[in-house]
């Protein structure tokens, strides 16, 4: 059965700072990796999709890695802002419907 | 339409009685997931359709729960029975298929019972 973790499961940094949200998940026969934001009170806001076969993603301040040998992707956050305060999700898909981990609350201070 | 639509926003029910929650995927995507988010943590996977069938349904934690999509696009979400501990957000999502491709989530139903 696919187990994902996400550490650390809080994290609070000063405005400006760089990141990184860690996420590992037990099975490695995954189709893709996805990354999600979540505001208090909203869905899931999809950030990021890794392909089984690729490396990394990119989408403005965001990168994503993934090793999928040893069951671990990275999200680097560059230079953070109060508005990336949220939840990140980190979610894979095997032969099963996504699988999520319980989340990295983040707050970026002013 | 451009969005998953998840309706209603808020359903607040008394123990025992009947509920529904509705599910608007994104125009022309084959795949929708319903999943149950409980405060603090991730979302937790009930049931999985492609097209009218429901592929998996593995995540349905008793047979209080059910979920249809008869025509292939709407799906309802419903609950008999309703308990204190089906207190939820309950997320729907939509991909254009099975496998490598994006989901997206609507903003959920927030179910409380009382």
């Amino acid at each position: 059965k696919q187990e994902v973790t996400q550490i650390p499961a809080a994290l609070s940094v000063p405005e400006g700072e760089n990141l990184v949200l860690n996420c590992s998940f037990t099975d490695s026969a995954i189709y893709n990796l996805q990354w999600f934001r979540q505001d208090p009170g909203k869905g899931l806001t999809s950030l990021l999709l890794i392909q089984s076969s690729q490396r990394e993603q990119t989408s403005g301040r965001l990168n994503a890695s993934l090793d999928k040998s040893s069951g671990r992707s990275t999200l680097y956050i560059a230079a953070s802002q109060p508005g990336d305060s949220a939840t990140y999700l980190c979610a894979v898909r095997g032969n099963t419907p996504l699988v999520f981990g319980k989340g990295t609350r983040l707050s970026v201070i002013a | 339409g451009a969005g998953v639509s998840q309706t209603p926003s808020n359903k607040v029910t008394e123990k025992g009685k009947y509920v529904e929650l509705r599910c608007d995927p994104i125009s022309g995507h084959t795949a929708l997931y319903w999943y149950r988010q409980s405060l603090g943590q991730g979302p937790e996977f009930l049931i999985y359709f492609q097209g009218t069938g429901a592929a998996d349904d593995s995540g349905l934690p008793n047979d209080r729960f059910f979920a249809v999509r008869p025509e292939g696009s709407v799906s309802t979400l419903k609950i008999q029975r309703t308990e204190r501990g089906d207190s939820a957000v309950y997320l729907c999502a939509s991909s254009l298929g099975w496998g490598n491709t994006e989901a997206f989530f609507g903003q959920g139903t927030r179910l409380t019972v009382v």
